[in-house]
């Protein structure tokens, strides 16, 4: 079983919907996890960082559920700039090497 | 604040040369990170180091590959004799302590012909 698995997509939604993406990891002593979104060929940025109590940034939600071992993403009223590449990051558990999900490819069409 | 920066941003060599990346951390960070990402392909961790030491070289290959980060300046990972298949984006990461947000340069692209 891969270390931090995501579903690659692409997702393919029209402006205006909501799409939700989920990563599970398979440490369970990992101990903090992040959202990055990379446009392509750019580099990744930091889009949020995931708390136990979930964490809103406007139109972005992030959930974590240690219990079953996954982080979940939720866009609300995509736009058209929302299209790109969302990866899942999970820390700690004994290594402090970040791990990469292979990202989930999201494109909003008109 | 600058963030992370990196340079060249596009780099071409010829098989055999050596490449040369060079990458300086926001500033107050002393945690880098240097990662390989192939096309179509996700982020690959090559090396971690702190001020003047490797912390950990696990995602770098044995031969060609090598990196540093002295006291003064900025890091460095290094590509001996390149191949065509070391052709890829090179992006460096530092954070301010262990395992917390990592902030990315703009990489550098590397062609080898």
């Amino acid at each position: 079983r891969k270390e931090v698995e995501q579903d690659p997509g692409p997702f393919n939604v029209p402006e205006g919907a909501t799409v939700a993406f989920n990563c599970t990891y398979s440490n369970s002593a990992s101990q903090s996890f992040f959202w990055y979104r990379q446009d392509c060929r750019k580099e990744p940025k930091l889009l949020m960082s995931v708390y136990s109590s979930g964490n809103e940034d406007g139109r972005f939600t992030a959930q974590l559920n240690r219990a079953s071992q996954y982080i979940s993403l939720l866009i609300r009223d995509s736009k058209l700039s929302d299209s790109a590449t969302y990866l899942c990051v999970v820390n700690g558990g004994g290594s402090y090497i970040p791990t990469f999900g292979r990202g989930t490819s999201l494109i909003v069409h008109p | 604040n600058a963030g992370v920066m990196q340079n060249p941003r596009h780099l071409v060599r010829r098989r055999g040369q050596e490449a040369r990346l060079r990458c300086s951390p926001m500033k107050g960070h002393s945690h880098v990170y240097w990662y390989r990402q192939l096309p179509e392909e996700g982020l690959k961790f090559m090396v971690y180091l702190q001020k003047e030491n490797i912390i950990d070289e696990s995602g770098m290959p044995k031969e060609r590959f090598s990196a540093e980060f002295p006291k003064e300046g900025p890091s460095i990972l290094r590509i001996q004799q390149v191949v065509r298949g070391d052709s890829a984006a090179y992006f460096c990461a530092s954070s301010l302590r262990q395992q917390e947000t990592q902030y990315f340069g703009p990489g550098t692209r590397l062609l080898v012909l």
